[in-house]
């Protein structure tokens, strides 16, 4: 089975702190995705990334990074979080467009 | 551009019920795939089932069936004698176009209660 680690399930941070979200998967698969979910907003695309060092803007980019240096850890980073952040975040992993997704357990990160 | 809808926000049921979650996509690709996705309270996504554009069988397994019609673009999914544990928000989503995923879309979701 595809493992995807969140390294954290629960988060609190402060306004203006920058924060680092992690993920890693064991299943060797290029691709990499950072969600954030909203009540009402279902599931919005951050960013992905498709290789090492590679990455693409989603829907919602605007506040956020990501780095990925090596093929199993995706990181995404709030710049100077702020609280319209607070949300939950989902990492996913898959191997292919005809491939489920398969995701972490989450993050539930409030900003104070 | 890829779109899944979901009309459905919230649904309940008593135990024992069967219960359709409706799912509605758009593309223009006639090459995608459809999933569909459950989000226990505790917070993962679990994938349920993947389908393909050429695969129009009607899929069971167990207590769920899932219906897919291209001719009104839909994928719909029954819970037969809902339970408890059946509670959870569902998500249906599409996977057109290219390998990069950026056309991996979700509908909004289904949140499912089922009253013991």
């Amino acid at each position: 089975d595809v493992k995807v680690t969140q390294s954290s399930r629960y988060l609190v941070k402060r306004t203006g702190e920058k924060v680092f979200l992690e993920c890693v998967q064991d299943m060797d698969h290029e691709n990499m995705f950072w969600y954030r979910q909203d009540p009402g907003l279902g599931l919005r695309l951050i960013y992905f990334s498709y290789d090492v060092k590679m990455k693409e803007k989603g829907d919602i980019p605007e506040g956020y990074s990501v780095s990925r240096e090596k093929k199993e850890r995706f990181s995404l980073i709030l710049e100077s979080a702020s609280t319209n952040q607070t949300s939950m975040y989902l990492c996913a992993t898959f191997a292919g467009s005809n491939q489920p997704q398969h995701f972490g357990d989450g993050t539930r990160l409030s900003i104070l | 551009a890829q779109k899944v809808t979901q009309a459905q926000t919230e649904i309940s049921v008593v135990e024992k019920e069967d219960v359709t979650l409706d799912c509605v996509y758009e593309t223009r690709d006639t090459t995608y795939y459809l999933f569909w996705y459950k989000q226990p309270p505790s917070g993962e996504l679990v994938f349920l089932i993947r389908r393909n554009s050429f695969d129009e069988q009607n899929e069971i397994s167990g207590r769920y069936s899932w219906n897919f019609q291209k001719s009104t673009s839909s994928f719909n999914f029954t819970i037969t004698a809902s339970q408890v544990v059946d509670s959870a928000v569902y998500f249906c989503a599409l996977s057109a176009g290219d390998n990069y995923g950026q056309n991996f879309v979700f509908g909004p979701g289904t949140r499912l209660s089922v009253l013991p």
